[in-house]
This record gives C-alpha cells, structure tokens and sequence, in this order.
C-alpha cells in the first residue's frame, strides 16, 4: 500500500529556474494538501484542494501554483524559484471534508528543495 | 487564525521514564486534534487522533487527552524507549475549514 507518494526526494535548484513537485495518493481520497516544513516554523499550509477540481490558498501561497489533475494527482509548481523557498516539502491527503469519524490526514515522505 | 503551541520544543528522558507532552491551541472550535511523529528525513506518521467529542484516546504506551474548553491536549508516553526519540507533533483541524494547523513540535531524546 503505497499510501502518498511524491517526488522528487531531492533537488537543488537555481535562482529563477522552475520545477514541479508531484504527488499522488492511492487510498480514494478526496483532499489534498501543500506543506512546507522550516526550522522553527512547523508546518505551514501552501494550497490544498478539497476536492477534484478545487484548489485553495493556504497560509504561503505566494510563489507557488497547484494543479490538481484528477483525484489521485496533486501537483505544486515553483515558476522562478527563491532561496526563501528552500525547505522541505509534504504533500498530503485526507478523506472527505464532512463530519465523518476519523479523518485523519496522511502524509508523504517529503521533498528537500534547496535553492541557490 | 488558530495557534497551536508546544512546549518544550525539545526533551531528553532516561530510558524508562514516563513523560508528558503538551499541546496549547487558541481557537477552541476543532474537529478533531490528531498526535503525529515524525523522524529525521521522514514524514509524519499519525499516533492518535481523538475527535472534538472525546476526552482521550489510549493506543500502546500512548495516550492522549483533549480539554477543548482549555484549548490543551497532553500526550503521555509511558515507560519510554530510545525507538520513541523523534519529534512529536500536534494538529488541529478547524471545525469550520478543510485545513489542519500543525504545532512547531517536540523534539524527543530519550538515552538508553
């Protein structure tokens, strides 16, 4: 069961080059999520998409675009990369966004980006 | 916006000892609060998940309790072992979003 899988694991990137992280999951779940990871800043919420065919901001949209290409694809692009956006980046997922029990949110093993 | 806090941000415990994490969160208006470890170079992997309804959830060594009118939750690990070194997280998911707001997390040392 390979749950939520992103890549790629690792890269360094240039100042103003783009890239796209990928993600999928495989466990039918309708939201999924964007975080970045810093050093004394925990998680912080880049975009999620509620469901197939929505996408919403999070707390650090700015930089970034998603994609949400069907219900198992997320994707997170960086069009002219920073070094402010060097960090390390989850891509996430959960089911439904109602009032069921559980709903509990299931992450990936995490992209490092470095920026130079 | 929703702040969750926890302190300390890092611990280190003989092996054996019972401890006590601590979660602080502002808004008091969640859905649930889930427990999450994380080791080094991994992801978060989900320990407890205990509904805006419940008051705890026990699984193994681990428990943890939710006072949502307090806006506190505590994760007790009891009798601990180095394999428990890592960094304990809490989450809140919003009672009227789609979005989980993480703490900063504890980092945990536990020496054999």
């Amino acid at each position: 069961n390979a749950g939520v899988t992103q890549t790629p694991k690792f890269q360094v990137l240039k100042t103003g080059q783009s890239m796209t992280l990928q993600c999928a999951q495989d466990m039918n779940h309708n939201s999924m999520y964007w975080y970045r990871q810093d050093p004394g800043m925990g998680l912080r919420l880049i975009y999620y998409s509620a469901s197939e065919g929505t996408t919403d901001k999070g707390e650090v949209p700015n930089g970034y675009n998603v994609s949400r290409l069907n219900k198992r694809e997320f994707s997170l692009r960086l069009e002219s990369a920073a070094p402010s956006q060097t960090s390390v980046y989850f891509c996430a997922s959960s089911l439904v966004w109602a009032r069921t029990s559980g709903n509990t949110i299931y992450f990936g093993e995490g992209s490092w980006l470095t920026v130079v | 916006k929703q702040e969750v806090t926890q302190i300390p941000a890092a611990l280190s415990v003989p092996e054996g000892e019972n401890l006590v994490l601590n979660c602080s969160f502002t808004d008091s208006a969640i859905y649930n609060l889930q427990w999450f470890r994380q080791d080094p170079g991994k992801g978060l992997t989900s320990l407890l998940l205990i509904q805006s309804s419940q008051r705890e959830q026990t699984s193994g060594r681990l428990n943890a309790s939710l006072d949502k009118s307090s806006g506190r939750s505590t994760l007790y690990i009891a009798a601990s072992q180095p394999g428990d070194s890592a960094t304990y997280l809490c989450a809140v998911r919003s009672n009227t979003g789609n979005q989980f707001y993480f703490g900063t997390g504890t980092s945990l040392t536990v020496i054999p």
